[in-house]
């Protein structure tokens, strides 16, 4: 079975850039989260959906960035104009039940 | 608001002892308890997820919970280089599965 797919693995902007980071969950899984996860840190949810439906974003900066899943599979978390203080890994995982929350390998990005 | 704190934040081990790592929280009805594994630019790998008082074990790794006291623990046996990584904490919520996280605890062993 396939796992949770993220591209790209790695992305290297400068500041006042946009990137769009893309996110293939598990087939049947109706939850998808993005968390970020700053160096030397925990991650830190920032968006989930229930199918297409965003469920919570009160974490998500706004003003910047923007999640969807359109059709309730497929996910892409952009980010309009990226600072330093983005610069993190961002990983996408999705879920049916809690038992079977299952994460992508995640993507680098470094914004200088 | 569930809060999750990890200690050490790093800790060094000689390859073959025992390695131990703590894990506290604020909210004890919180529905599953989680460590994961990170090697340097990998992706999360789940060693045990816990949600009974008591222990289990996977493998080298044991989790222990004790809900009354807030705390979940992590012991790898017998620990070899490979296991070098950052070990995180991670605590489900009923209400909508969603995973607050520990910041993590380095894990250093030596040959």
């Amino acid at each position: 079975e396939a796992g949770v797919t993220q591209s790209p693995r790695y992305a290297v902007l400068q500041e006042g850039q946009a990137v769009s980071f893309w996110c293939d969950p598990i087939s049947g899984h109706d939850t998808l989260y993005w968390y970020q996860q700053p160096r030397d840190q925990g991650p830190q949810l920032l968006v989930y959906f229930r199918d297409e439906a965003v469920i919570d974003n009160s974490q998500l900066p706004s003003d910047r960035f923007s999640a969807v899943r359109p059709k309730g599979t497929n996910s892409t978390l952009k980010i309009q104009s990226a600072k330093q203080g983005d610069t993190a890994t961002y990983l996408c995982a999705s879920s049916f039940w809690e038992s079977d929350y299952t994460f992508g390998s995640g993507t680098r990005l470094l914004v200088i | 608001q569930q809060k999750v704190q990890q200690s050490p934040e790093s800790l060094t081990v000689s390859e073959g002892a025992m390695a131990s790592l703590n894990c506290t929280f604020s909210d004890g009805t919180s529905n599953n308890f989680r460590w994961y594994r990170q090697h340097s630019a990998k992706g999360l790998e789940v060693l045990v997820s816990i949600f009974s008082d008591g222990e289990k074990e996977e493998g080298r790794f044991t989790a222990h919970l004790n809900r009354a006291n807030l705390h979940v623990s992590l012991h790898i046996r017998e620990p070899q280089p490979s296991d070098s990584a950052v070990y995180l904490c991670a605590v489900s919520m009923y209400s909508n599965y969603q995973l607050i996280w520990g910041s993590g605890t380095k894990l250093i062993i030596k040959p």
